[in-house]
Parts: structure tokens; sequence; C-alpha cells
């Protein structure tokens, strides 16, 4: 069957590192990969997508990597600050479709 | 402001009862989707609808119903038939899907609880 997974344990770092967060899937072919920001009780905000022909995206100190072989994408936040907290969801598209599905989220804690 | 906008943000529900939950936007969007979201779980799609006056089931239909009768507005009624409704709910819209991609843009969310 189809699985996004994403790490469900919070990921704690210090204010001015780099965070990574990382979604695996298996079962699909994702034509497109987005990431999405959801602050606690509100709706996501979409962050970048990466296309399955593309390595690597950025948005400031956003970077996004895309593996088709490994099946895996990997979220960084660089120099990260106590206002990047959040939960960052990935969510993928098949081919053919146009509907995300989206992993559970993982929690990141930037400590000042 | 441009956006997407849903109510009520709490609701409660009673045993055997239906509730709706609305959902506006004004950013002319022509798709619209629901998705329900359990404490620790992803984003799971009930229904969406591409055009107005068509609309379909997503993963978890059962004891839902939508109805899309104006571009703007995508209504979801949860019905008693739901024997778990208690969650959070989300509304979102895109622009037509192209190759370029899909960016879903999402409301705030309605929360509901059975009493």
């Amino acid at each position: 069957s189809q699985k996004i997974e994403q790490n469900s344990e919070a990921l704690n770092i210090q204010e001015g590192k780099t965070a990574t967060l990382t979604c695996n899937y298996t079962n699909y072919s994702p034509a497109y990969l987005q990431w999405y920001r959801q602050d606690p009780g509100r709706g996501p905000v979409f962050l970048l997508l990466i296309r399955e022909n593309e390595k690597e995206k950025r948005k400031e100190r956003l970077k996004v990597t895309f593996d088709t072989t490994l099946k895996q994408s990997l979220f960084h936040i660089t120099a990260s600050q106590p206002a990047d907290s959040a939960t960052y969801l990935c969510a993928l598209v098949a081919g053919g479709s146009y509907i995300p599905t989206f992993g559970r989220g993982t929690s990141l804690i930037v400590h000042p | 402001d441009g956006g997407i906008t849903q109510s009520p943000k709490y609701l409660f529900r009673k045993e055997g009862q239906n509730v709706t939950l609305s959902c506006e936007q004004n950013l002319n969007h022509d798709a619209m989707y629901w998705y329900r979201q359990d404490p620790g779980q992803g984003l799971r799609l009930i229904y969406y609808s591409q055009i107005v006056n068509d609309f379909q089931k997503g993963d978890i239909a059962e004891g839902y119903s939508v109805s899309r009768e104006k571009k703007e507005s995508f209504p979801l009624t949860v019905t008693s038939a739901q024997k778990n409704p208690t969650a959070f709910y989300l509304c979102a819209s895109s622009i037509v899907p192209g190759p370029s991609g899909n960016t879903i843009y999402f409301g705030e969310g309605s929360w509901l609880t059975v009493v």
C-alpha cells in the first residue's frame, strides 16, 4: 500500500542550527512533492514544491531535496529561529493526479 | 483580503445530529477540498470538487456530504452516520491544477466535538 512516512518524534534543535526533516514514501510515483507548515490549531501553509525531475529547491532559509531513487525528500531550515517552531507536513502528488496526499508531519521545536 | 473562511471555529454536536461546516473562498479558485485531521495524524481527504455542481469522494467520505452550488462555497455536512466525527476539519482551495503543480490554500479550520 502507499505510505508517506515522517518522523513522529519531535525534532528539538538550538537556535541558529540547521533543522533537517525527512519524508520517505513507498509505492508512489510522485509527479511532485510539497512541504507545508502548520501552526497549532491553524491550517497548513504552503512553503515549497519540488518536481520529480528536480534535485533541489531553495527559498530564503529553506531548502528541499528530492531523491526519487531513495524515495525521500529532505527539508532543511538553515539558521533556525524559535519562530520556525511548528509542524511541517510533506505532501505527494502522484502522476496523473492533482490531489496531494499528506504525511503526518514532524514537529520542530527551536530552542533559544 | 483574499482567503478562505471557515465557520464556525468551534462546534459541538449531539449524538444523532447532522451539522454543517461552512467554507467560503474569494480567491476565484475552481477546486475546493475538505480534509479531516485527527491528533497526531495526517490530513485525510473527505471530498473534493473541481467545478461547480460536481464533486468526488475522497478517502473517507462515508458519513459526510457536500454541495457545490456556487464557485466560492463548499459546505460540508457531518451526518449522524459518521460514528467518530470529533476532529479538526480543514477546507482548502486551489486554482485549476496544471503541469506546474497544485498549491493548496487552507482555511483556519473548524473543531467539531461530539457531546
